[in-house]
């Protein structure tokens, strides 16, 4: 069973970069998937951030398309995710989820990362 | 941009009670429609996808129905472990979410 896992700083400087990993384990990245980044600000919905397939090809949110940036590793089996000039409204619960090939479903996902900007 | 709209917002239910949550696209989407479940600091959970598709281990008083623009999440009969709120994703066109459907138990 695919799992995984999402790591990076906690803490962020407003204007600054925000960087996050996603790493796979127990399954592969070099197949025919799309991986996902959504973010939860507390107390609110899920918002979509976008998703980057196995060999790079990515798709944003209109509404972020211009801070956002996915890019994937298969060599070390993560995805990363750069959101530049960050205000307090990037506060929020980041997950990673595959995206199921046949279906279109988001499963599984990662357990969340929360990143608060703030100086 | 394809905005995803649910309704109610929160909804009180009993323990057996049927319960029925709606999301409407702003546009046809076909079936380009899953349901995700999630429960307090957890991650969410995917119920349903291609509008209608239970996901494997999900029990089957969940269901969906629906195409184009109007769809629905029915819990046949409300159990305690179904409290959490439930969100609608589109991806015919890119994804977007619904706002959420928070489930209480009365």
């Amino acid at each position: 069973q695919v799992q995984l896992q999402e790591s990076g700083p906690g803490l962020v400087q407003p204007s600054g970069t925000l960087s996050l990993k996603c790493t796979v384990s127990r399954g592969s990245i070099d197949k025919e998937y799309w991986w996902s980044w959504v973010r939860q600000p507390p107390g609110k919905g899920l918002e979509w951030i976008g998703e980057i397939n196995h060999i790079g090809r990515t798709n944003y949110s209109p509404s972020l398309k211009s801070r956002a940036a996915i890019s994937v590793s298969k060599a070390v089996k993560e995805i990363s995710l750069n959101l530049t000039s960050v205000t307090p409204a990037d506060t929020a619960v980041y997950y990673c989820a595959r995206i199921v090939g046949s279906t279109g479903g988001f499963d599984p996902w990662g357990q969340g990362i929360l990143v608060t900007v703030s100086s | 941009d394809i905005h995803m709209t649910q309704s109610p917002s929160t909804l009180s239910a009993s323990v057996g009670d049927r319960v029925t949550i709606t999301c409407r696209a702003s546009q046809n989407i076909n079936i380009w429609l899953a349901w995700y479940q999630q429960k307090p600091g957890k991650a969410p959970k995917l119920l349903i996808s291609k509008a209608s598709l239970l996901e494997d281990g999900v029990p089957s008083r969940f269901s969906g129905t629906g195409s184009g623009t109007d769809f629905t999440l029915t819990i046949s009969s409300l159990q305690p472990d179904d409290l959490g709120t439930y969100y609608c994703q589109q991806y015919n066109n890119l994804r977007t979410f619904g706002q959420g459907t928070k489930v209480e138990i009365k």
